[in-house]
């Protein structure tokens, strides 16, 4: 079975700081896609990586995919109480199914 | 925009019911979804469905069924259920293709079992 780590698992830190969420697999995926989940909602993509050290922005949010395909972070610079919220990684393992990470619980206190 | 719509956002059970989550797509999608989210374990797959009248067990079928009678159904029934299915439930579409398409959810099924 392949599995996603997903780390940490719960972040707390003030306005302004900058963070960031690792995903970590022994297994190779053909891509890898970020979701953030807030409450009372379903996840809502953020990104698609694909190619193997792939960089995407999303305007504070930068997310690399690694060279091997195996691993995934997600950058948050000066992060903003509208970043509060739980990201989870997926990677996909065929054409229908995610393997899903844990997920982190962000917190940004104003 | 895809609306993924969910019947109930909250449901209340009690143990040994059969109990039905029903779940609508509007954007004429092929595939379904049905995960389980608990704290710390992230979304598991249930079942999913990659066409009318087809069905595929997940990672934890165990419990459950599915039934996809038109394309823009999908429905989870729990036939007998149990306090370990207390959870909160997700229903997600997304198109045919090469895998890296987007999972569209709904809000979410939170069901209690007494």
């Amino acid at each position: 079975t392949q599995l996603l780590e997903q780390s940490p698992q719960f972040l707390s830190i003030q306005e302004g700081e900058n963070l960031t969420v690792y995903c970590n697999s022994s297994s190779v995926f053909s891509s890898l896609q970020w979701y953030r989940q807030e409450p009372g909602e379903g996840p809502v993509l953020l990104v698609t990586v694909v190619t193997g050290g792939e960089v995407k922005k999303l305007k504070r949010l930068t997310f690399q995919f690694g060279d091997a395909r195996k691993d995934s972070s997600l950058h948050i610079t000066a992060a903003q109480p509208g970043d509060t919220g739980l990201y989870l990684c997926a990677g996909v393992r065929s054409n229908y199914q995610l393997i899903w990470g844990a997920g982190t619980k962000l917190i940004i206190k104003p | 925009d895809v609306k993924v719509t969910q019947s109930s956002r909250y449901l209340v059970k009690r143990t040994g019911e059969k109990v039905f989550l029903e779940c609508v797509q509007d954007m004429d999608h092929e595939n379904m979804f049905w995960y389980r989210q608990d704290p710390g374990l992230g979304l598991r797959l249930i079942y999913f469905s990659y066409d009318v009248k087809m069905k595929e067990k997940g990672d934890i079928p165990e419990g459950y069924s599915v039934s996809r009678e038109k394309k823009e159904r999908f429905s989870l029934i729990l036939e007998s259920a149990s306090t370990n299915q207390t959870s909160m439930y997700l229903c997600a579409s997304s198109t045919a293709g090469q895998g890296n398409q987007p999972q569209h959810f709904g809000d979410g099924t939170r069901l209690s079992i007494l």
